[in-house]
């Protein structure tokens, strides 16, 4: 089946420090896969996306790179800030429209 | 205005009550899918629908029923509410028309717990 595992949390990163966060999946085929972030007391929100091998997603200074030949989907950025402070959501998509999620990363930054 | 609403947003119940969860969203989206959220687990697919006359099942259906009663309306039941049912559970919208994949749009979600 399609499953999703990402580093466990919580994070604790100082203001301008580096972020990564792990995520490897496993599926059949060539899935979609996605980044959600879900900001205190809010829904989830797409943050960025690929559909394809060797694609990298970007938005508000995060990227992460569809590697197929690792089956992973890292997500970085380069210097945090506290307004970064929420949970990410690592996710997959056989078909285009249904999600299997990880189960969160909670990062906090620290000014 | 949120393109997305859940009501309530906050709900304690006990054992065995009938609960209604209800989601309205404004964007237009043919799809519409109800997830629930657990610490350590990420979210769960319960229910999705593709129209008004086409539902189906996600991973953890059981104890849940769903009702679309428009295309901008999806609710949520759950027919004798139990405590491990408690959750925070979240609407999302898609568009069919978006391309090859879907871009999920969620509500604020509910906050349930059975007492």
């Amino acid at each position: 089946g399609n499953s999703v595992t990402q580093m466990e949390g919580p994070v604790t990163l100082s203001e301008e420090a580096f972020l990564t966060i792990n995520c490897t999946y496993t599926a059949t085929g060539y899935p979609s896969l996605f980044w959600y972030v879900q900001y205190p007391g809010e829904g989830l929100q797409l943050l960025l996306k690929a559909t394809k091998a060797d694609d990298k997603g970007s938005n508000k200074g995060f990227e992460a790179t569809y590697r197929k030949e690792t089956t992973s989907f890292h997500l970085e950025k380069g210097s945090v800030q506290v307004s970064d402070s929420a949970v990410y959501f690592c996710a997959l998509s056989p078909n285009g429209y249904k999600l299997s999620f990880g189960a969160g990363t909670t990062v906090t930054v620290r000014a | 205005d949120a393109d997305v609403t859940q009501t309530p947003r906050n709900r304690i119940t006990k054992t065995g009550k009938r609960i209604m969860l209800e989601c309205s969203q404004t964007k237009g989206h043919d799809r519409m899918y109800w997830y629930r959220q657990d610490p350590g687990l990420g979210l769960r697919l319960i229910y999705y629908s593709f129209d008004v006359k086409d539902i189906n099942k996600g991973e953890i259906s059981d104890g849940y029923s769903v009702s679309r009663q428009a295309q901008a309306k999806f609710s949520l039941s759950l027919e004798s509410a139990i405590p491990n049912q408690t959750a925070l559970y979240f609407c999302a919208t898609s568009d069919r028309t978006s391309g090859l994949t879907d871009t999920q749009y969620f509500g604020p979600g509910t906050r349930l717990t059975v007492l």
